[in-house]
């Protein structure tokens, strides 16, 4: 099974509003990254997480990483309708992905 | 670069047929992925090579599938003989090092198994 698993499966919000998604995994890792896949095309990788950082930016993305819990989160600020996508994230143990949140951002 | 490229694009084709998917990685890259996507089934990794080599094939459903990688330039995925339940996006992805490093998806097969 895979090692990545996004949670809500689906979120819907208000242009403007955040958008926060979580992801769990099983074993230790070195890395977790977090990819956007937009309907019909493929993943484009947004950002990476060493396991020695707790908190990274780029740009209105902010992902945090707590080794404790094995759970990341992936925060949109300020979102926009072009953000509409679905987030998945993958650690570095074997590059697997889950099912994804599905975000709807709303003009 | 051009990325990763993937073709062909579309594919439709009749149960039974003999249906073969082509990846070229970026140049550089020694990791090259397929992966197969479905609105049931999410997105399954099939098989992974480094430096040619096929790593992991746990992921490949069953003996219709194979895939190949005959130089650092070019994959090659074959499904003999195509069932309908075999219809899904295809992607192909390569990375420099797996797990360490982005890995940069083609755009891309949308398989139609008639």
């Amino acid at each position: 099974s895979q090692q990545g698993e996004e949670d809500p499966q689906a979120l819907s919000i208000q242009e403007g509003e955040n958008a926060t998604m979580n992801c769990s995994y099983k074993t230790s890792i070195n890395n977790l990254q977090w990819y956007r896949q937009n309907s019909g095309r493929g993943l484009v990788h947004l950002i990476l997480i060493r396991s020695n950082e707790r908190e990274k930016h780029s740009g209105r993305l902010r992902v945090t990483l707590d080794t404790s819990k094995k759970s990341s989160s992936l925060l949109i600020t300020a979102s926009r309708a072009a953000d509409t996508a679905s987030y998945f994230c993958a650690t570095d143990v074997d590059g697997r992905f889950g099912a994804g949140t599905r975000l709807t951002v709303k003009p | 670069d051009a990325g990763v490229i993937q073709s062909p694009r579309h594919e439709v084709t009749e149960m039974g047929q003999e249906v073969t998917l082509r990846c070229k990685p970026i140049s550089g890259h020694d990791y090259l992925f397929w992966y197969r996507q479905t609105m049931m089934r999410g997105l399954e990794l099939l098989i992974y090579f480094n430096n040619n080599v096929p790593i992991d094939d746990s992921g490949m459903p069953e003996d219709r599938f194979s895939a190949k990688m005959p130089n650092a330039s070019f994959s090659t995925l074959k499904i003999q003989p195509s069932e309908p339940r075999d219809s899904a996006v295809y992607f192909c992805a390569s990375s420099f090092s797996r797990g360490y490093n982005e890995q940069f998806f083609g755009p891309g097969t949308r398989l139609t198994v008639l």
